[in-house]
């Protein structure tokens, strides 16, 4: 079974201060992803990355870095959390081009900037 | 831009009757339809995933149509249960690429 980790499920932090939210998937994908997810806006992609050093910008990156060291772990950055940046983020990872592109899954973590 | 639509408005069912929800695409020929079931407070997790060269696939309880012409998917659960209440999420992609393209989803609900 895919597995799709979370740093934490859910997280409180204030205005100005710097976020790392963390992802780690264990089925060698070379492809991950971070959206954010809102009521009525659905899933917004950020960032994602075809393989280790390299990302891609989203469609909504502002506000947000990310970084990819080794294949199995995708970080995503807020160097100034912002209360607007209060959201639900979810990991995910696939397989490269040529598969289906079929995405799995973190469990989300739930991020409240006050 | 490219777009996946689908019906905000919850579906209410009762249990036991098929629930069809639906999934239209624009501005663009997605390759593939995917099929994700979200519930409350966690990640989406795939179910169906039909190719645009067929026309119906099958899982379980589960059926999932593509029609090019209509530039429309259908998903359906046949004799649906209170656990089937969910959102369900619909994603497309043009193929050999890496990202898909949500819907907003569209939850439905099965009463007792």
């Amino acid at each position: 079974d895919v597995k799709v980790t979370q740093s934490s499920r859910y997280l409180v932090k204030r205005t100005g201060e710097k976020v790392f939210l963390e992802c780690v998937q264990d089925m060698d994908h070379e492809n991950m992803f971070w959206y954010r997810q809102d009521p009525g806006l659905g899933l917004r992609l950020i960032y994602f990355s075809y393989d280790v050093k390299m990302k891609e910008k989203g469609d909504i990156p502002e506000g947000y870095s990310v970084s990819r060291e080794k294949k199995e772990r995708f970080s995503l950055i807020l160097e100034s959390a912002s209360t607007n940046q209060t959201s639900m983020y979810l990991c995910a990872s696939s397989y490269p081009p040529g598969h289906t592109d079929t995405q799995y899954f973190g469990p989300g973590t739930r991020l409240t900037v006050l | 831009s490219q777009k996946i639509e689908q019906n905000s408005e919850a579906l209410n069912i009762q249990e036991g009757k098929t629930a069809t929800l639906t999934c239209n695409y624009t501005n663009y020929s997605p390759a593939y339809l995917q099929w994700y079931r979200q519930d409350p407070g966690r990640g989406p997790v795939f179910l169906l995933l039909i190719r645009e060269n067929e026309k119906e696939k099958r899982k379980e309880r589960l059926k999932v149509t593509f029609d090019t012409t209509l530039k429309q998917s259908l998903f359906h659960i046949t004799a649906s249960q209170p656990a089937d209440s969910a959102t369900y999420l619909c994603a497309g992609t043009a193929g050999g690429g890496n990202k898909l393209t949500f819907g907003t989803g569209t939850q439905l609900k099965v009463e007792l």
